[in-house]
């Protein structure tokens, strides 16, 4: 099993730029995750999905759009890519199981840098 | 004050020492997680657990539900645990995870 592939694994934008990240994952999770990493600082939660076609907002939503048309994919996108959101982004899946919790899987993460 | 604290931030040790990290954490949670990230890689779960103690090879996690506090262990470290040691909690009755910043560990020859 490939588990959770995130693409691309680096990207450089200029400010204003657009782009997309994309998730994906082959463990019929229904949970996904984007997070970001900066220094100093513990992951932070970006927007997450609790099943396919449902998206909710974490910590740091604001400039950041995600969408999960299909279960196993999870997509964040930029649309006006700023140099604080220069970061590396990590995604993640989990299955929650009524009553108990589960680990999550991430993936290698995309280092995106905005200049 | 991170609800997820972690201790100590860096850490150096010659190979054969045995290793613990520190998590403390200040909110109701159902499970805590330490994960592993090594230089420009991904993050692999180690442990998950909501009591008790866990072993799996030379780590081992321990955690003190009263005392709101987990340690993770290595035993006879090698230079290949080097790496950033994350401790994260679920927060109670959902499944959103707060992440500690992490322990960067060095272990030398």
């Amino acid at each position: 099993n490939a588990g959770v592939t995130q693409t691309p694994k680096f990207r450089v934008l200029k400010t204003g730029q657009s782009m997309t990240l994309l998730c994906a994952q082959d463990m019929n999770h229904e949970y996904m995750y984007w997070y970001r990493q900066d220094p100093g600082m513990g992951l932070r939660l970006i927007h997450y999905s609790v099943g396919e076609g449902t998206t909710a907002k974490g910590e740091v939503p604001d400039g950041y759009n995600v969408s999960r048309l299909k279960k196993q994919n999870f997509l964040l996108g930029l649309e006006s890519a700023a140099p604080s959101q220069t970061s590396v982004y990590f995604c993640a899946s989990s299955y929650p199981v009524t009553g108990y919790n589960t680990e999550a899987f991430f993936g290698q993460g995309t280092r995106l840098t905005v200049v | 004050k991170n609800e997820v604290e972690q201790s100590p931030q860096n850490l150096t040790a010659q190979e054969g020492e045995f290793i613990t990290i520190n998590c403390s954490y200040s909110v109701g949670i159902s499970a805590l997680h330490w994960l592993q990230q090594h230089p420009g890689g991904g993050i692999v779960s180690l442990f998950m657990l909501s009591s008790g103690k866990k072993k799996h090879g030379r780590l081992i996690a321990t955690i003190n539900i009263q005392e709101k506090h987990s340690s993770l262990h290595i035993t006879a470290s090698h230079p290949r645990d080097s790496a950033v040691y994350i401790c994260a909690a679920t927060l109670y009755n959902t499944d959103k995870l707060i992440f500690g910043t992490g322990t960067r560990l060095q272990v030398f020859p």
